[in-house]
């Protein structure tokens, strides 16, 4: 079945440590996308990616690192987390060469930093 | 450049009233225009979209929208609220173009009263 993943589901880490956050998805789609969301906030791009070795800095700054090796794979790294890393990250992907943009999405990370 | 408003960061109805969260934008091409849901600690669900043709759209779970180009808006609306339709909702408007992204509003959180 068609689909995008996302692990791991919730984490709980201390400030300082490197994480990666993984994405992968089923559907054949070039276009990949990180977005940050606060609980009950608005969604802010983090990230997006057209395709292999394509990646590009969104709208909102953000301190965190993404490749783009595999067309399936989009993987999130914060070299360094912090307290104000603390949110919940979600993963999309999108049919290529579409206007419409119509993206799909994963379940989400949701990640503390203590 | 396209944006999407969201009047309404809150909404609260009687479970079998009326559910309308509206959603105004700007855009200076033809818009491609979704409506997503969002359940706690999970990702966004595509309710439905507008992309050409009939400007009344039906969606997933009983909503549906209409595109009223006069108006700038893509209200969202059910006949019935039930109580699973307690959620947040996302509005959002494709920038257009294989290389533009979606442009998401601010969000209504819906909740449903017994």
């Amino acid at each position: 079945e068609a689909d995008i993943y996302q692990t791991p589901r919730y984490l709980v880490i201390g400030t300082g440590k490197k994480i990666t956050l993984e994405c992968s998805q089923t559907m054949g789609h070039d276009k990949m996308y990180w977005y940050q969301q606060d609980p009950g906030m608005e969604l802010h791009l983090i990230h997006y990616s057209y395709g292999v070795n394509s990646t590009e800095k969104g709208d909102l700054s953000s301190e965190s690192t993404v490749s783009r090796i595999r067309t399936e794979h989009f993987p999130l790294t914060l070299e360094s987390a912090r307290p104000s890393h603390t949110s919940q990250y979600l993963c999309a992907s999108s049919v290529p060469g579409l206007a419409i943009n119509e993206q799909f999405f994963g379940p989400g990370t949701r990640l503390t930093v203590l | 450049a396209q944006s999407v408003t969201q009047l309404g960061s809150h909404v609260s109805v009687s479970e079998g009233a009326l559910v309308l969260l509206r959603c105004n934008y700007s855009s200076s091409v033809p818009p491609y225009l979704f409506w997503y849901v969002q359940y706690p600690n999970q990702g966004l669900q595509l309710l439905l979209k507008y992309t050409t043709g009939a400007t009344l759209v039906k969606g997933i779970n009983g909503f549906e929208a209409e595109f009223k180009k006069s108006e700038t808006s893509f209200h969202l609306t059910k006949p019935s609220a039930h109580m699973s339709d307690a959620a947040e909702y996302f509005c959002a408007v494709s920038q257009g173009g294989s290389q533009g992204n979606l442009i998401f509003g601010k969000g209504t959180k819906l909740s449903v009263k017994p």
